[in-house]
Parts: C-alpha cells; sequence; structure tokens
C-alpha cells in the first residue's frame, strides 16, 4: 500500500525557532511536494523536488528552505519561525510521469 | 500563472441527494484537472481526474465534466452518503513533468443522515 508519513501531526513551537518538518515516502517516488493548508485558501505548492538534491521554489517560497539528500526523504525548513507560518503543512509524493500526488497525513504547525 | 477558483466553499445535502462542485481555471493551457477529497485528519486523496481530451468521465456515484470553452470543470456525486462527508479540492495542471498543481480553495461538504 501506498505510503508518506510526516514526522509529526501536532508541533508548537516559538517564534525564531528554526523547525523541521520530516516527510517519507516508501514509493519510490521521483518526485516529492510540500505545501500549506490554509482555510479559504486551499493548498499552496511550497517548494518541490524532481529528485535527489533537486528542489525547485513553488508558489510560496518566502520563509521555507527544503533538503532532498535521500529518494525517500524530503525536509521543509522554517528558518526562523513566524506567526503567519502558523498552518497545515502537507506532504506529497508522485512517480514522474504519472499523476496522481499521494500525501501523508498533515503536520499541524503552530508558531507562539 | 494559473489561477483556480472553487465554488462554493460549503455545501449541505440529505443523503440521497446529489452535490455539484464547480471550478473554473485561467490557463488554457491546463490540460489535467483532478478532484482530491480529505477526510478529517487525514491527506487529500484522488477520487477522480479528467485530461483535456475528455468532456466527462465517470466512476460509479462521481462523476466530473469539463468545459474547455469556457474554462471551467464540476464534481458531481450522486446518491450521496454520510461518508462523502469530507472536503473536496479541485486542481489543474500544465505540465505532467513537473506534476506541478494548482488547488481551488475547498469546499466543506456536509451529507446529512
Amino acid at each position: 500500500d501506498v505510503k508518506v508519513t510526516q514526522s509529526s501531526r501536532y508541533l508548537v513551537k516559538r517564534t525564531g525557532e528554526k523547525v523541521f518538518l520530516e516527510c517519507v515516502q516508501d514509493m519510490d517516488h521521483e518526485n516529492m511536494f510540500w505545501y500549506r493548508q490554509d482555510p479559504g485558501l486551499g493548498l499552496r505548492l511550497i517548494y518541490f523536488s524532481y529528485d535527489v538534491k533537486m528542489k525547485e521554489k513553488g508558489d510560496i517560497p518566502e520563509g521555507y528552505s527544503v533538503s532532498r539528500e535521500k529518494k525517500e526523504r524530503f525536509s521543509l525548513i522554517l528558518e526562523s519561525a513566524s506567526t503567519n507560518q502558523t498552518s497545515m503543512y502537507l506532504c506529497a509524493g508522485r512517480r514522474a510521469l504519472q499523476e496522481t500526488q499521494y500525501f501523508g497525513p498533515g503536520t499541524r504547525l503552530l508558531v507562539l | 500563472g494559473e489561477n483556480v477558483e472553487q465554488h462554493p466553499s460549503t455545501l449541505s445535502v440529505q443523503e440521497g441527494d446529489s452535490a455539484v462542485i464547480k471550478c473554473t481555471y485561467s490557463d488554457s493551457a491546463s490540460n489535467y484537472f483532478p478532484w482530491y477529497k480529505q477526510e478529517l485528519g487525514k491527506g487529500p486523496q484522488l477520487i477522480i481526474d479528467i485530461r483535456s481530451n475528455v468532456g466527462e468521465k465517470k466512476d460509479q456515484r462521481i462523476a466530473v465534466t469539463l468545459n474547455k470553452t469556457a474554462k471551467h470543470f464540476s464534481l458531481h456525486i450522486t446518491e450521496t452518503q454520510p461518508e462523502d462527508s469530507a472536503v473536496y479540492f479541485c486542481a489543474a495542471s500544465i505540465s505532467s513533468n513537473t506534476g506541478k498543481l494548482i488547488f481551488g480553495q475547498g469546499t466543506t461538504l456536509q451529507v446529512k443522515p
């Protein structure tokens, strides 16, 4: 069965902290994505990765960075967390040239 | 860039009734239109999709229609059941190479028993 896992379901951090959100997929997917989900705004793409060590900015990359050192793992980094980064973060994986994205359960991040 | 608008934001129907969710897109180059369902506490999951060379697609109680001229597409759920209650997202994509999807704002569907 398809599986995308995210390291935490809930996370509480302080303003200014460096935050790491981890995503692991076991489907040998080349492509991985990080979205944030906010009420009334849907899902917005932060960053995506075609393959290991490759990354592309999405629509809202400001304040975020990513790391993909291994094929199965895609990390989202908040360099200095701010309250406006309080959100639900969703990771997804996709086999190259196939359409379906498979999502993890999400991490709900609260920045105080 | 591409922009996807989704309506309504909330929809409440009686069990057994039909539900329709509509989306419009801005970029005529978009050629792939998936619909995702997100149940409480879970990530979105693909339920049906359609490509620009097809006008309609059905899968049991769900169907999607596409009007390329008007640049809109719709999700139709017939004989709704309580387990259909969820948040539904439409999306549009230009490139299968990148897999980049532009999502609509989401519709919260409530099916009342």
